[in-house]
């Protein structure tokens, strides 16, 4: 299995609070995304990064931001977390651009009460 | 309309049985296409990827129909532990389909 670790693996937090997600690789590929996933809507590509410092938003970017300070990291921050964001985000990883050949953490359970 | 769709399901097969999955795209410019399998809160893992010339690997076989813009995905001798949820890409867009659920009864 590629390695990509996701921290924390589960999370309760308040309506209005910052979060910020954590994910790690040790296979030193370029690519980076965050995705969540809801039932109904499947997985939805958030923010994504082509290198360190270089990321781009996806089709639901909106009330989230990331950071890639280092090529093995990569940070997803709520701003100020709303009940709309409780989901499954999942962090993948690429060797190659696009949406192709993407290995997946294992999950971050997010729920804003 | 969506840029990848595929049929919810559930589909619920016997064992040994043959299933197929089909997986519409809008964008005529893909250019890669993949099949995900993902477990019951687990995270999605890569099944196989479609080549235009199609590609089998073991019970599973993977086709591309670019004139009607979909790939489909044929599973046969179905086992149990083939139950889970089946995701299609459409490369280079990072637009996944919602999934198709399978489950393979005994």
């Amino acid at each position: 299995d590629a390695g990509i670790t996701q921290s924390p693996r589960h999370k309760v937090t308040e309506t209005g609070t910052p979060v910020t997600l954590r994910c790690h690789q040790t296979e030193n590929h370029r690519y980076m995304y965050w995705y969540r996933q809801d039932p109904g809507h499947g997985l939805r590509l958030i923010h994504y990064s082509y290198g360190v410092k270089d990321t781009d938003k996806g089709e639901v970017s909106d009330g989230y931001s990331v950071s890639r300070s280092k090529t093995e990291d990569f940070l997803l921050t709520l701003e100020s977390a709303t009940s709309s964001q409780t989901s499954v985000y999942f962090c993948a990883i690429s060797e190659l651009a696009g949406a192709g050949e993407q290995y997946f953490g294992p999950g971050t359970r997010l729920t804003v009460t | 309309r969506k840029e990848v769709e595929q049929d919810p399901g559930p589909f619920n097969v016997p064992e040994g049985a043959t299933v197929a999955f089909n997986c519409t795209y809008s964008n005529s410019a893909s250019q890669s296409f993949f099949w995900y399998r993902q477990d019951c809160r687990k995270e999605p893992k890569l099944l196989m990827s479609v080549y235009s010339s199609g590609n089998e690997d073991g019970r599973f076989t993977a086709q591309l129909n670019r004139a009607s813009q979909y790939i489909s995905l044929l599973i046969r001798d179905s086992k149990l532990s083939d139950s889970a949820t089946y995701l299609c890409v459409a490369g280079n867009q990072f637009y996944f389909g919602t999934g198709t659920s399978l489950t393979v009864i005994p």
